[in-house]
């Protein structure tokens, strides 16, 4: 079936750094990559859509410039987390959507656990 | 806007009981309705999905749901629980425009032994 590979699964970094989230489609083309994050015990809230080759469509309230998404190729999706503080510390996933026949289906990262100290 | 309701934070069986994990949906014209599970810090995996066709769907690990237009549910269940169901269930709907999928809060399954 189809996968969806992201890298880290964890990372800690410093206050005020960068940080870089990759969700790759393996076996299949992914043109639309959502965004989601997940506060501990809570539901999983659609950060950004993107498309290949276009700019990434943001749900209302997230920061555009702190939330980059890049959508280069049809296999890859990258989320960086610019300028990182601690409240950004949560759980990022990524999705893909994938075609299952004669419907479109989603498949999931297994998730990035990022802290910021 | 479509939108997605799980009325109980948590759900307690014993193992061997049936479950049933309650879902319900808001959404402008046919409802692609999903339920995914959710093991501690890992990503969600897919269970099941009702696009169209028969209302009882079937799905991974013994899992089904039943659609009820009328009710405008998709309660997840399973006849028989295992110990090793206990995770973070989520149920899941996109309309038909086929943007991302809108969550529900999530239910805490405890099988108990």
């Amino acid at each position: 079936g189809a996968v969806v590979s992201q890298h880290p699964s964890r990372v800690i970094c410093k206050s005020g750094t960068s940080v870089k989230i990759e969700c790759r489609s393996l076996d299949f083309q992914a043109t639309t990559m959502f965004w989601y994050r997940q506060f501990p015990k809570q539901s999983l809230m659609l950060m950004a859509t993107s498309n290949e080759g276009s700019k990434a469509t943001y749900e209302q309230g997230v920061e555009k410039d702190k939330f980059l998404i890049n959508h280069a190729s049809l296999t890859l999706s990258t989320l960086t987390v610019t300028s990182a503080h601690p409240e950004d510390s949560s759980f990022y996933i990524c999705s893909a959507r994938d075609r299952q026949g004669a419907d479109y289906g989603y498949t999931f990262g297994s998730g990035t656990r990022l802290t910021v100290v | 806007a479509q939108s997605v309701a799980q009325p109980e934070d948590q759900v307690n069986v014993a193992e061997g009981n049936p479950l049933t994990v309650k879902c319900t949906y808001s959404v402008s014209g046919n409802p692609y309705l999903f339920w995914y599970v959710q093991y501690p810090n890992r990503g969600l995996q897919f269970l099941l999905k009702y696009i169209t066709g028969d209302n009882l769907v079937k799905g991974s690990y013994g899992f089904e749901a039943e659609f009820n237009k009328s009710q405008t549910s998709f309660h997840l269940k399973k006849p028989s629980a295992l110990v090793s169901d206990s995770a973070l269930y989520f149920c899941a709907v996109r309309d038909q425009a086929g943007t991302a999928l809108i969550f529900g809060k999530g239910t805490t399954l405890s099988v108990s032994s």
